[in-house]
């Protein structure tokens, strides 16, 4: 376990249709954290989990978007419903404890036609 | 409510000259970290450099150091030396201390180097 992966790379979906994004953090880290970033633009914060627990949600995140983390493990992010204005980098980051440095994973790029 | 600032759209360098890349910042708290992440074109984000705000001394790492300014909420990032490798995306990020959640992005430096 290198780092924070995320799957899928791309995701090409039509407007109205559900997806569901996947992130596996470091293994020990006990923090994860999903961020939406457009082109141009720093990333923007939606949620957090400390362990399983979603500790802390941004008002970004809609009643369509929704993210569990079972077990504190892995975290699924799922946008139902998808609409053109969805469309970005999704990023999962994770980090241990108070102060560490998040960990960032490649991203989902998510293009909603 | 936190704000990080970064007023550089974009910069240029020579390679093996040194640059400078801005960042203030906006809080009231008194315990918090700052960070520099760099982007390059794949967008996988990677830590450059961490500060402690309790920290007086500058953070360094190889050919990256800070200025940080507490009491002016400057927070600014200086590579020495620089690379090819260095050209990248870079963002000014801050979290509260011990009841820090969420890390607050700036919008970011675009870096060209120039050979």
């Amino acid at each position: 376990d290198t780092g924070v992966s995320q799957d899928p790379r791309h995701k090409i979906t039509k407007r109205g249709q559900n997806v569901t994004f996947r992130c596996d953090p470091i293994s020990e880290h006990n923090r994860l954290y999903w961020y939406r970033q457009t082109l141009g633009q720093g990333p923007e914060f939606l949620t957090y989990f400390q362990n399983e627990a979603q500790l802390e949600k941004s008002r970004l995140l809609s009643d369509r978007f929704s993210a569990e983390r079972p077990k504190g493990s892995f975290s699924t992010l799922e946008i139902q419903r998808t609409e053109q204005g969805d469309s970005a980098m999704y990023l999962c980051a994770s980090s241990l404890g108070w102060g560490g440095e998040a960990f960032f994973g490649q991203g989902t790029r998510l293009t909603v036609v | 409510a936190q704000t990080v600032t970064q007023s550089q759209p974009e910069m240029s360098v020579q390679e093996a000259e040194t640059v400078t890349l801005s960042c203030t910042y906006d809080t009231s708290e008194s315990d918090y970290y700052l960070f520099w992440y760099k982007q390059p074109p794949s967008r996988q984000m990677i830590l450059v450099i961490r500060q402690e705000a309790y920290k007086q001394q500058n953070a360094t790492e190889n050919r990256f150091s800070v200025n940080f300014q507490k009491a002016a909420k400057s927070f600014s990032l200086k590579i020495s030396d620089s690379q090819l490798g260095d050209a990248a995306m870079y963002f000014c990020a801050y979290r509260r201390g011990n009841t820090g959640n969420q890390f607050y992005f700036g919008t970011g430096t675009s870096l060209t180097v120039i050979p």
